[in-house]
């Protein structure tokens, strides 16, 4: 099936940097929706995007829909601690019959921020 | 609050034995949804259900088996002919098509932790 490459897999960072991350797909996404998972808990979603080209920030995370449909971009500005966790891209696909909504997941990118 | 419940946090099963994990939700939503999650791994779908009675397999439905009586409940059953269950599971539900693109988004449980012993 569909697959989203996500990278990078793990970033080790120092409080107080901004962090990068994108999501890749061979074929085009409608709805691009990041998600952040804490340790032993549920995603929660951070953020939705739904037009090509749309830059959408949620606090200090800033997100946005790649003008080709096929990747999206999550930034984190000035992280702290708390943004410890890891973060999926997710979407439903496109390409053929109905998806009965279901959604294709990055592998995430695992986050870890030193004090 | 609404929101999605799964029960119990953690659980522990001995090989040979069916164990089913419980996921309830308040937000009226119509469709729900089952996935494993493993170590350094992404989500995998196991089952979905778009309305009561209903339900359709995932990418890795083998050996697990779900029933949809109510719209608020979507219970999942690992049986023994599941390989290697030990996982965390996660529960998800999303409202149906409103005219908007928001119909995509997917609301997730705190999820259950199956260990097998």
């Amino acid at each position: 099936g569909q697959q989203l490459n996500q990278s990078p897999q793990s970033m080790f960072i120092q409080e107080g940097e901004d962090v990068s991350m994108n999501c890749t797909s061979s074929s085009i996404f409608n709805t691009w929706l990041w998600y952040k998972q804490d340790p032993g808990e549920g995603p929660v979603l951070l953020i939705a995007l739904y037009k090509a080209g749309e830059l959408t920030s949620n606090g200090r995370l800033t997100a946005q829909f790649g003008i080709t449909r096929k990747d999206s971009f999550l930034n984190i500005s000035a992280s702290i601690p708390s943004d410890v966790g890891i973060y999926f891209c997710a979407g439903p696909p496109i390409a053929g019959g109905t998806s009965y909504g279901k959604l294709t997941f990055g592998q995430g990118t695992i986050l870890t921020v030193h004090p | 609050d609404g929101g999605i419940t799964q029960s119990p946090k953690y659980l522990f099963r001995k090989e040979g034995q069916n164990v089913t994990l419980s996921c309830e939700q308040n937000l009226n939503h119509d469709a729900m949804y089952w996935y494993r999650q493993d170590p350094g791994q992404g989500l995998r779908l196991i089952y979905y259900s778009q309305i009561v009675n209903d339900f359709q397999k995932g990418d890795i439905a083998e050996g697990y088996s779900v029933s949809r009586e109510k719209k608020e409940s979507f219970p999942l059953t690992v049986t023994s002919a599941q390989k290697n269950p030990t996982a965390f599971y996660l529960c998800a539900s999303r409202k149906l098509a409103g005219g908007t693109l928001s119909y995509n988004e997917q609301f997730f449980g705190p999820g259950t932790r199956l260990t097998v012993l």
